[in-house]
């Protein structure tokens, strides 16, 4: 059965040191992945994604997340933090093929960027 | 903006009453996303459709139903509500298969009193 994992609740970090949200994945064949990033009483927004190809994906405001089928992983980052970066954030995997390609989300990690 | 809408933004009912939330979609898209999140629960999948029908479901109650109608829009009726149900919902949608990503509405924060 496929599952994603975000291992931390919450994730601190001081503005302008690079920030770093784990999200770890099982799945078999071939993942799509995804971020979305949730504001305080907003929707979630799509952040991106990885379907196929570089391993090394950019995305909205800065960040870019990294795919590793070894370690299974789809970590999102940053460079430097900014305090309007403070959200909560969502990794989601589906399978690219087969049956169920439903959309399976993680529980989310809470990111704070102190001043 | 997404350009998904969602009304109404709030709803204040009372426990065993019924209620109907609209969401229409990205212009294009055709799959919507319902979801429920609450703070004890977090983000739950409920039930996705693609071009007017049902194609996946998640931990959907049986209180709870939803439709896509011909010209996309979608509904999500919630029966028999109780203390529990009170949460935001989502509406998200997208172009279509698991590679596309998903648009989200602003919610409906629904508080059952």
């Amino acid at each position: 059965a496929q599952s994603v994992a975000q291992p931390e609740d919450q994730v601190n970090v001081a503005e302008g040191n690079p920030l770093t949200v784990k999200c770890t994945y099982s799945v078999s064949g071939n993942p799509y992945l995804f971020w979305y990033v949730q504001y305080p009483n907003r929707g979630l927004q799509f952040l991106l994604k990885y379907i196929t190809g570089d391993n090394l994906v950019k995305g909205s405001y800065g960040f870019e997340a990294e795919f590793n089928k070894s370690q299974t992983s789809f970590h999102l980052k940053k460079p430097s933090a900014l305090v309007s970066d403070s959200a909560l954030y969502f990794c989601a995997l589906a399978r690219n093929a087969g049956n169920n390609r439903k959309l399976i989300w993680g529980l989310g990690t809470s990111l704070a960027v102190n001043p | 903006d997404s350009g998904v809408t969602q009304t109404p933004k709030h709803l204040i009912t009372a426990t065993g009453q019924r209620v109907t939330l609209r969401c229409s979609p990205r212009s294009g898209d055709l799959s919507v996303y319902w979801y429920q999140q609450s703070l004890d629960q977090g983000l739950q999948f409920l039930i996705q459709y693609y071009n007017g029908e049902e194609r996946a479901k998640g931990n959907i109650l049986e209180r709870f139903s939803a439709q896509q109608f011909p010209d996309l829009h979608s509904e999500l009726n919630l029966s028999s509500l109780e203390l529990g149900d009170s949460a935001l919902y989502f509406c998200a949608s997208s172009r279509g298969g698991p590679s596309y990503e998903q648009y989200f509405g602003p919610g409906t924060r629904l508080t059952v009193t």
